[in-house]
């Protein structure tokens, strides 16, 4: 089973829907990211979270909200989905005091809106 | 399949030879370089880093080299296998930025022929 879970994998909607995307770890990580991937773009930051009472904005946030529900979940909603949030969405996490740059994602889930 | 490698510069080496992927990074101020590999359907995967204050780590069949006069990162693969064909991503971690906040590249795919 993966350490990081994304759910769902695939996901078609409306221009306008609200999209909820999930994410569960079982790695005991505190840290919590949520990144988009774009073709020829790489990855960009969406929200980050430290911990359950911290939440973050990363360098893309508009038109997105998260959620820390518990240690191990981390989720990213899209209040009112618009074709340009079309993507690839990663969830991830890191560990506290390892000096590294280390991530582990999860699998993706691809996000299409009509 | 996956779209995320569509516009992206592409490495063809043959099974056998070695591989370098290049990468230019924008942050004097970063205290980390990581390469990822991403397989089709699959989230980046951690393969080597290095820290600022250094020039060079190997790791097994990977070399990276990093040379902070020209903001420039390079990852060496030894020994080229199929299995290495992925999307290849630097990232580099800004020190202001806390941890594990990455700065990804574009990405370059490996294709490797038998």
């Amino acid at each position: 089973d993966a350490d990081v879970t994304q759910t769902p994998r695939n996901r078609i909607t409306k221009t306008g829907k609200r999209i909820m995307l999930e994410c569960s770890q079982t790695k005991g990580h505190d840290r919590m990211y949520w990144y988009r991937q774009d073709p020829g773009l790489g990855l960009r930051l969406i929200y980050y979270s430290f911990d359950v009472k911290d939440i973050n904005k990363g360098e893309i946030s508009d038109g997105y909200s998260v959620s820390r529900q518990a240690q191990a979940k981390f989720s990213l909603s899209l209040e009112s989905a618009i074709p340009n949030q079309t993507a690839l969405y990663f969830c991830a996490t890191s560990v506290t005091g390892t000096d590294t740059g280390e991530l582990f994602f999860g699998e993706g889930s691809r996000l299409t809106v009509l | 399949g996956e779209s995320v490698g569509l516009h992206l510069p592409t490495l063809s080496v043959q099974e056998g030879d070695n591989s370098i992927i290049n990468c230019a990074y924008s942050n004097s101020a970063s205290d980390y370089f990581i390469w990822y590999k991403q397989e089709s359907g699959k989230g980046p995967q951690f393969i080597i880093d290095i820290r600022s204050n250094m020039d060079k780590r190997q790791g097994q069949r990977v070399t990276v080299l990093l040379n902070k006069t020209v903001k420039h990162l390079s990852l060496q693969i030894a020994a080229t296998q199929p299995g290495d064909s992925a999307v290849y991503f630097c990232a580099e971690r800004p020190f202001s930025g806390g941890y594990n906040k990455l700065i990804f590249g574009a990405g370059t795919r490996l294709a490797v022929h038998p």
